[in-house]
């Protein structure tokens, strides 16, 4: 099984200003990589997919980068709506999720 | 548009099954793979398993293996999942999620399950 592990796990960024969030596979996945964003009592919403590629809809201040076991989730001049707790996942065998990383708007 | 409408909450006693059904409607059930994940509260989201409709063919977390079963019913473009000798700690919210046709992203999801078991 791959395991995927994301970091930080908790993420304080100020409006306007970037974030980076990480994603780490244990072995290569190639770039069958996605991204999602969870705000609470919602369900996920698909934000990235193929590591790079954006959604449907999804603001172009969203970009996913990487390949192989190291993947980024860029998400620049942040806005308030932004504050959720953002997944990777990986497709490449079967589906892992990573743990999450919580993003807070200061 | 393509909607995913999950089944109502439920509560159930250690030891029970539960069985969850995902609606599908603006599109064929056929035409892509469904994936259950789950969240137990306050937790992170758990990839459950993999269904395709247009096979029958499926694929479980190992965790889950022998307590897990997914159906689907064409007819009603339906999908189902059951989970057996439920346990405190099988406590979430399931979803249901379809997969995209060659990248399997979830790109549209129900609107979640709370499965509660407590004695």
């Amino acid at each position: 099984e791959i395991v995927m592990t994301q970091s930080p796990a908790t993420l304080s960024v100020s409006p306007g200003e970037r974030a980076t969030l990480s994603c780490r596979a244990s072995q290569s996945v190639s770039s069958k990589l996605a991204w999602y964003q969870q705000k609470p009592g919602q369900a996920p919403r698909l934000l990235i997919y193929g590591a790079s590629t954006r959604a449907t809809g999804v603001p172009a201040r969203f970009s996913g980068s990487g390949s192989g076991t190291e993947f980024t989730l860029t998400i620049s001049s942040l806005q308030s709506e932004d504050s959720a707790v953002y997944y990777c996942k990986q497709y490449n065998s079967w589906r892992t999720f990573g743990q999450g990383t919580k993003l807070e708007i200061k | 548009q393509v909607q995913l409408v999950q089944s109502g909450a439920e509560v159930k006693k250690p030891g029970a099954s539960v069985k969850v059904s995902c609606k599908a409607s603006g599109y064929s059930l056929t035409s892509n793979g469904i994936s259950w994940v789950r969240q137990a509260p306050g937790q992170g989201l758990e990839w459950m398993g993999w269904i395709s409709a247009y096979s029958g063919s499926t694929n479980f977390a190992q965790n889950l293996q022998g307590r897990v079963a997914m159906t689907t019913d064409t007819s009603t473009n339906t999908a189902y999942m059951e989970l057996t000798s439920l346990r405190s700690d099988d406590t979430a919210v399931y979803y249901c999620a379809r997969e995209g046709q060659q990248h399997y992203y979830f790109d549209y999801w129900g609107q979640g399950t709370l499965v509660t078991v407590s004695s």
